[in-house]
């Protein structure tokens, strides 16, 4: 069954670093979204990506973060400085219509030190 | 801002007792997925309920859609320790590609 995958699966970084996460959505997706959850709180909307992209962006997804497909495949979010406060779990998530079925990844936990 | 109340946020009952979880708004939505999450885990989507007063059944799960499509519930019978999780209600919006999350119900069913 085919499936959205998410590497690296647990990054530990010290504040003010860049981190890039990355995911394969499902070959035959569209829409691609990156969420993240605090440990023990709701999910939250984070960005969505259509047609080569960004489609929408929540307040969270600042001037900080950013999100490529480089190559068709690769769907990635970068954290260009990041802070304490971004450490959370990170799931990627991609859709056949946007308002379908989201299939979601395994997500990547991030710790920022 | 479109929201999501789901109610309640925690609950923790004994293996066999029924249980039923709310999500409400005050929009409508054209679609409401619950989705179940496991620690460590993404969400996994148990059902889309599209029209008002829809009813869907998944075993001892029961979705019910708001005549209104404003709220939603689920409704678990006979509840077993497999069904612990957190579970998630997300509105979808035909103008909006974002899905409306709910907080989320956090679900324990001991032994």
């Amino acid at each position: 069954e085919p499936e959205v995958t998410q590497t690296p699966s647990h990054q530990v970084t010290q504040m003010g670093q860049e981190v890039i996460l990355r995911c394969v959505p499902i070959s035959n997706h569209l829409y691609f979204y990156w969420y993240r959850q605090i440990l023990g709180q709701k999910v939250e909307f984070l960005v969505s990506f259509y047609n080569n992209e960004i489609s929408e962006k929540s307040e969270i997804f600042d001037d900080q973060f950013s999100v490529e497909r480089p190559d068709g495949s690769n769907f990635t979010l970068k954290i260009r400085s990041t802070k304490l406060e971004d450490s959370a779990m990170y799931f990627c998530a991609s859709n056949i219509v946007s308002s379908g079925e989201l299939f979601f990844g395994e997500g990547s936990r991030l710790t920022v030190l | 801002t479109q929201l999501l109340e789901q109610s309640p946020q925690f609950l923790s009952i004994q293996e066999g007792e029924n249980l039923t979880v709310y999500c409400n708004s005050s929009s409508v939505f054209s679609s409401l997925q619950w989705y179940r999450q496991e620690p460590g885990e993404g969400p996994v989507l148990l059902v889309t309920v599209v029209t008002g007063g829809e009813v869907k059944k998944l075993k001892r799960l029961t979705f019910q859609f708001g005549d209104a499509r404003k709220d939603s519930s689920l409704h678990i019978t006979a509840a077993q320790p497999g069904d612990t999780g957190l579970y998630l209600c997300a509105g979808a919006e035909d103008s909006n590609y974002q899905l409306i999350w709910g907080a989320g119900t956090k679900l324990i069913i001991k032994p």
